[in-house]
């Protein structure tokens, strides 16, 4: 049972828009930044988004995210089928003292 | 080129002992943070340790408290993952990561496994 609460799947057409959810608490998502990680098939994790809304050189502008309280959500416009790939948010719990991660969604590619 | 490698995974019997290495180039490691994070086949992610910069601050989940031991060597660039009395849900994918605790992590390696079975 992971601390933050992702939903397993979520699927779309090419070129279409998808979103995934991140939720968790005051002592995480509420007051610590969140990050995202992409993970193809196969590879190491990736870093996407970090500080709740930055991107490294080499996220493309159609990853976004937002932030509320203790919820965070990735969006993906314009979808590829090398988008295709396991998606995780993190960040640091202040009360349990590590840094947590949601239990991942596979997007899938229609 | 930022890289870090990681090495010292393979099969064990629970109980066992592993060291694993993870070799940092392309940056300067000192004022780094570093992780180790894992991934159990089929699962998904899994912080196990952090180091602070210096190697004054260590954490660790729950899971592994006791029984595994995170280090650096600042001077050879590289960080280290001292796994005692192994269990069979200790398999698992070991990525080092660079960042973790209040920083995200940045960079990671390719991963190195660690196979507990008898």
């Amino acid at each position: 049972q992971s601390v933050l609460t992702q939903p397993p799947s979520v699927s779309a057409a090419p070129g279409q828009k998808v979103t995934i959810s991140c939720s968790g608490s005051s002592s995480n998502i509420g007051n610590n930044y969140v990050s995202w990680y992409q993970q193809l098939p196969g590879t190491a994790p990736k870093l996407l988004i970090y500080d709740n809304n930055k991107r490294p050189s080499g996220t493309p502008d159609r990853f976004s995210t937002s932030k509320s309280g203790t919820s965070a959500t990735l969006g993906i416009t314009g979808l590829q089928t090398g988008d295709e790939a396991e998606y995780y948010c993190g960040t640091w719990d202040s009360s349990l003292r590590v840094v947590v991660f949601g239990g991942g969604t596979k997007l899938t590619v229609l | 080129e930022v890289q870090l490698v990681e090495s010292g995974g393979g099969v064990v019997r629970p109980g066992g002992s592993l060291r694993l290495s993870c070799a940092a180039s392309g940056f300067t490691f000192d004022v780094y943070g570093m992780s180790w994070v894992r991934q159990a086949p089929g699962e998904g992610l899994e912080w196990v340790s952090g180091i602070s910069e210096n190697g004054v601050s260590t954490g660790y989940a729950d899971s592994v408290k006791g029984r595994i031991t995170i280090s650096r060597d600042n001077a050879k660039n590289s960080l280290y993952l001292q796994m005692n009395s192994l269990r069979a849900e200790d398999t698992a994918l070991y990525y080092c990561a660079r960042g973790g605790g209040l920083k995200t992590m940045d960079v990671w390696g390719r991963g190195t496994t660690v196979t507990v079975s008898s």
